[in-house]
């Protein structure tokens, strides 16, 4: 398919563990996006990257949460130290250019639940 | 801090009617709003944008209205149909940041 892919889909991962979310963009997509989706809340802008690097961190949460990209493409996603308040669902999102004129797609999401 | 505030959580209309989605933002530094669908279980999706130079933009059923001095923004929606029963999202961002801060989502209900 042609759109944003991520994986996995849902992920139950015990408080303390590690987890890795990937997310595979629309080729010749530049621009990468990481949100998150809290039950009930709206959607929490992560981090932005422009081809590898990443000029947007501030909404990471803590130094529990990590991300990188490679090769203009893929990009993880990596929490460490799992806890019960990191359960959402996440979205990644690629864009062509970045910008006003360049919407955001959105891939179907990772529903991470930690018990 | 709430900066993007969609005080409805839901709403339901009858098919054919209009729908009005409203929005409230509290930075004056937004200066280009988007709004966005989702249904379960996938991503949002891109519906509508509009800059903050212009107070209207228009796209086949879909219009959104911008008032600046009020800081509102609403979306409307003539004819609705079923098919539009989705989660709509708004959306806002300024100047040089990719970053956009999402209201929580009002949930579109059209009835046949």
């Amino acid at each position: 398919g042609a759109g944003v892919s991520q994986s996995p889909s849902n992920k139950v991962t015990e408080k303390g563990k590690d987890v890795e979310l990937r997310c595979d963009p629309i080729s010749g997509h530049t621009a990468l996006y990481w949100y998150r989706q809290r039950l009930g809340q709206g959607l929490e802008f992560l981090i932005y990257f422009q081809g590898n690097s990443a000029p947007d961190k501030s909404g990471l949460p803590s130094d529990r949460f990590s991300a990188e990209r490679t090769g203009e493409s893929v990009s993880t996603l990596t929490i460490q130290r799992t806890q019960q308040e990191d359960s959402a669902v996440y979205l990644c999102a690629s864009s062509l250019l970045g910008g006003y004129n360049s919407p955001l797609h959105f891939g179907n999401g990772t529903r991470l639940t930690v018990t | 801090d709430q900066q993007v505030k969609q005080n409805s959580p839901s709403l339901s209309v009858q098919e054919g009617r209009i729908s009005i989605l409203n929005c409230d933002y509290t930075n004056s530094m937004f200066d280009y709003f988007l709004w966005y669908k989702k249904y379960p279980a996938e991503g949002p999706t891109f519906l509508i944008s509009i800059s903050s130079i212009k107070d209207k933009n228009e796209d086949g059923r879909f219009t959104v209205f911008l008032n600046k001095s009020a800081k509102h923004l609403s979306l409307h929606i003539v004819p609705s149909q079923p098919g539009d029963s989705a989660v709509y999202f708004c959306a806002a961002s300024r100047g040089g940041s990719e970053k956009l801060v999402f209201g929580k989502g009002t949930k579109l209900t059209v009835n046949p």
